[in-house]
């Protein structure tokens, strides 16, 4: 059983940039999507993008331009940046492995998730 | 992009009784729908894919239905640890995912 643990700063301040890592046990990194999930307090999932460690990676229009995503092979690791964080960027981020078989996708393994503050 | 209406927003229970959370899609995404589970502090779980189809060990107290617009999931009989907030996802125009507001359910 694949498991996912997120890891990173959880306090920004404005303009700067969130960095964060997903570490993938049991299990490879090759061949999946590796996507990044935040939920803002008291508000849905929002899909962040998705990486992948052989094809282009994509990332949610509302936030293209700002984020970046990027696959370690060798660290077995999957990243994510945003740069220019503003206190709408507060929220808990999650990792997830989506699996997809004939146009038929899931996130079917998940981090716990990590709480990001942005504040002056 | 495609947006998934929920309800209720909260849910609660009795030990034993029938649970039903619908999902409504803005537009036809056929059975390109998916639900997970997820409990403070844990990881969330996927529940059902699909619409219908129950994960690999996920208890068969869990289904889903429908198609096209309107969804359901159900826990026929609510244990104590159900206890959790649940989602919907469609994946209908990938890669643009988007979840439901989730329903967040409680025990009497």
């Amino acid at each position: 059983q694949v498991q996912l643990q997120e890891s990173g700063p959880g306090l920004l301040k404005p303009s700067e940039t969130l960095s964060l890592t997903c570490t993938v046990a049991g299990g490879s990194i090759g061949s999946f999507y590796w996507n990044w999930i935040r939920q803002p307090p008291g508000r849905e999932l929002q899909w962040i993008g998705y990486v992948h460690s052989s094809r282009s990676p994509y990332y949610n229009p509302s936030l293209e331009g700002r984020v970046t995503m990027s696959v370690d092979r060798s660290k077995n690791q999957f990243s994510l940046k945003v740069s220019s964080v503003t206190a709408a960027d507060t929220a808990v981020y999650l990792c997830a492995r989506e699996r997809c078989n004939t146009g038929k996708c899931r996130f079917d393994s998940w981090g716990q998730g990590t709480l990001v503050i942005v504040s002056s | 992009d495609i947006q998934m209406t929920q309800s209720p927003s909260s849910l609660s229970a009795s030990v034993g009784d029938r649970v039903t959370i619908t999902c409504r899609a803005s537009q036809d995404i056929t059975d390109n729908l998916n639900w997970y589970q997820h409990k403070p502090g844990k990881a969330p779980k996927l529940l059902i894919y699909d619409a219908s189809n129950l994960e690999a060990g996920v208890p068969s107290r869990f289904s889903g239905g429908g198609s096209g617009t309107d969804f359901t999931f159900t826990i026929s009989s609510l244990q104590p640890e159900d206890i959790a907030t649940y989602y919907c996802q469609q994946y209908d125009n990938l890669p643009r995912y988007t979840f439901g507001q989730g329903t967040k359910l409680e025990i009497k």
